[in-house]
């Protein structure tokens, strides 16, 4: 089936420092959904993308999808330790409304 | 309307009882899904529902676990002869599916299962 590969797997960095993370696949998607999610606590979007080249900002959260349709970015600017958490990557599988989603990339941030 | 809504929030079962978790959709929301996601993975699809309809089940949820949607508003997820695999957490999600179009899912605080 479709899978969306995520990278880093996983990241540790100061806070202040800006942060930068992509999800890719060999398919096209026509959505990219972005994640961040708590121990214990379900996904919370952060941001959602519908069009190819399209770049979007939620606060210090921009993510941007791909031209080629087969990836995205997501980066956040000036980190804080409330930023710790796993951020997934998600999309459409085609023909059908599921949702699949990345491997996620967990972020640590040292004050 | 406070988002998706799910119950319980923790359930420590043992192997062989059968269990029953319940989602409350956004309000006006038609689609609600169910994923299931285990320690250091991302979520992984289960099934889906369209209004009452379940349009899609995943192989895995097999022949021990089923979804319900009665109305097409709230949802439940059964799990019969709990099996020490089925400890996850299981995710509820709801999106408002427009015609040619998926919109975003909103998910739940989900349901921690534990078998002993």
């Amino acid at each position: 089936g479709q899978q969306l590969n995520q990278s880093p797997q996983s990241m540790f960095i100061q806070e202040g420092e800006d942060v930068s993370m992509n999800c890719t696949s060999s398919s096209i998607f026509n959505t990219w959904l972005w994640y961040k999610q708590d121990p214990g606590e379900g996904p919370v979007l952060l941001i959602a993308l519908y069009k190819a080249g399209e770049l979007t900002s939620n606060g210090r959260l921009t993510a941007q999808f791909g031209i080629t349709r087969k990836d995205s970015f997501l980066n956040i600017s000036a980190s804080i330790p409330s930023d710790v958490g796993i951020y997934f990557c998600a999309s459409h599988d085609s023909g059908t409304y599921k949702y699949i989603f990345g491997t996620g990339t967990r972020l640590k941030v040292l004050a | 309307d406070t988002g998706v809504s799910q119950n319980p929030r923790h359930k420590i079962t043992k192997r062989g009882q059968n269990v029953t978790f319940r989602c409350d959709p956004i309000s006006e929301h038609n689609r609600l899904y169910w994923y299931r996601q285990t320690l250091g993975q991302g979520p992984e699809f289960l099934t889906y529902f369209q209004n009452e309809a379940q349009l899609e089940k995943s192989r895995l949820l097999s022949d021990r676990f089923s979804a319900e949607r009665p109305k097409g508003s709230f949802s439940t997820l059964e799990i019969q002869r709990t099996e020490q695999g089925d400890s996850a957490m299981y995710l509820c999600a709801s999106s408002l599916g427009l015609r040619a179009m998926n919109t975003e899912a909103f998910f739940g605080q989900g349901t921690r299962l534990t078998v002993v």
